[in-house]
């Protein structure tokens, strides 16, 4: 299976700024998610990260909070904008080649807002 | 997608056999029955995905009811890094949905 890199790890960042998470993956894939994990929850999808078109996003997500690029078929980022302590989350990155071939996930960007 | 039902938590004696219910009865033709594990703070694991006939990888043994009403993961010799949450879900050409899994306790 593809093998994906998130970057940062992990950070800690201050109430009302902006952070984005890099997802790069060891080969071309087809699709690209962006998932959401808050303390003690399950996982939560954001978005589909779509090549060269806008993302589509999940009900209560939206473009101007979460946005996402996706420049190639290796590549995405998610920005969580204007952090407030409620986007303390774990978030991930997802992939998969068509149909019905599983996902696979990154280990995640564990942020904190202080 | 089909809403799928777990139990909430497990335990397993450590090198037993680990089944994990899944109920599905609002399962579609096309949809496939995926397990994955969440082991803490990792990102989710793949291990098992199948249709209607029954599954097997190095990892578990899917068996899925004729019906598809209903499947279960089988881990054949249960360790303590099996420990992990548990989810199945249902799927069909769209991204997974996960719900809130089974915690599964191997205990030595």
């Amino acid at each position: 299976s593809a093998v994906i890199s998130q970057k940062p790890s992990r950070d800690i960042c201050q109430r009302g700024t902006s952070l984005t998470i890099q997802c790069q993956v060891d080969s071309q894939v087809t699709m690209m998610f962006w998932y959401r994990q808050q303390p003690g929850q399950s996982l939560t999808l954001i978005a589909t990260a779509n090549q060269g078109s806008e993302a589509t996003y999940e009900s209560g997500f939206v473009i101007d909070k979460f946005p996402i690029s996706r420049p190639n078929l290796t590549f995405s980022t998610l920005t969580v904008s204007n952090m407030s302590p409620e986007d303390s989350s774990i978030y991930l990155c997802s992939v998969a080649g068509t149909g019905v071939q599983p996902q696979h996930f990154g280990d995640g960007t564990r942020l904190s807002i202080l | 997608d089909a809403k799928t039902t777990q139990p909430p938590s497990m335990d397993c004696a450590e090198g037993r056999a680990a089944n994990l219910p899944c109920n599905h009865s609002t399962i579609s033709g096309n949809e496939y029955v995926y397990w994955y594990r969440q082991i803490h703070s990792q990102g989710p694991q793949y291990i098992i995905h199948g249709l209607k006939n029954n599954e097997t990888n190095e990892m578990a043994s899917l068996i899925i009811t004729e019906d598809r009403k209903s499947s279960t993961l089988i881990l054949p010799h249960a360790t303590l890094r099996d420990t992990a949450v548990y989810y199945c879900i249902v799927r069909g050409n769209t991204p997974l949905v996960f719900g809130k899994g089974t915690r599964l306790s191997v205990i030595a």
